[in-house]
């Protein structure tokens, strides 16, 4: 069936450094592609997205780059601070189907 | 305020008494979906609604069942519950142009 791939399971850096979080898709059909931020105890909650006819959108601090000819998409933050330590997922699909990778815990150190 | 809710939070059950999930949503969403989270798994979609009497299988159905018979409500049913279902469930909503909204989820757990 259709899956989708997250890397890396974990990552830590430095407050201020950038952290980028990859994934990959089988379903040649998707073509949404949402972020989605975990807290501890809470909700996900949906960060940035990118459909199939863009590149790359950025929202500040974060941007989403996706190759769909590869079929891959990837997660950019840069000058992380600790509040973003969280769980970060990536999905793959259509607005009703929607396939999550297995999650990335980012962990910023002061 | 724009909200998903589903109830109840808690709950802690036996094997075989089924139990209903419920889930509520405000913004008149079409979309409406089930997932449940376990730890290393991320979220595996069990059942989704495209509208009113519209419903298709995630990737992970079995033991599940839903309806959605309004438009904002799309209760989950597990007719009779296992061990391997204890688990944190998430009801979702979204239009047809965003993602999901997610509610607060419900920790199930099946002795």
């Amino acid at each position: 069936g259709e899956n989708v791939e997250q890397h890396p399971s974990t990552l830590s850096v430095q407050e201020g450094d950038s952290a980028v979080i990859k994934c990959t898709y089988s379903d040649s059909a998707s073509n949404y592609f949402p972020w989605y931020k975990q807290e501890l105890g809470k909700r996900p909650q949906l960060i940035i997205d990118i459909r199939s006819n863009v590149g790359e959108k950025k929202d500040q601090r974060i941007a989403v780059t996706l190759n769909k000819t590869a079929k891959h998409f990837s997660l950019h933050i840069t000058e992380t601070q600790p509040e973003d330590s969280a769980v970060y997922f990536c999905a793959a699909g259509n607005t009703g189907k929607l396939i999550f990778g297995q999650g990335t815990t980012l962990q910023v150190k002061p | 305020e724009a909200q998903v809710t589903q109830n109840p939070r808690y709950l802690i059950t036996v094997t075989g008494k089924k139990l209903t999930v419920t889930c509520s949503q405000n913004m008149n969403h079409e979309y409406m979906s089930w997932y449940r989270q376990d730890p290393g798994l991320g979220l595996r979609q069990i059942y989704y609604s495209m509208n009113v009497e519209v419903t298709d299988k995630g990737d992970v159905p079995e033991g599940y069942k839903v309806s959605r018979k309004e438009k904002r409500n799309f209760p989950l049913i597990l007719e009779s519950p296992s061990p391997n279902q204890t688990s944190l469930y998430f009801c979702a909503s979204s239009s047809q142009n965003y993602g999901y909204t997610f509610g607060s989820g419900t920790r199930l757990t099946v002795v």
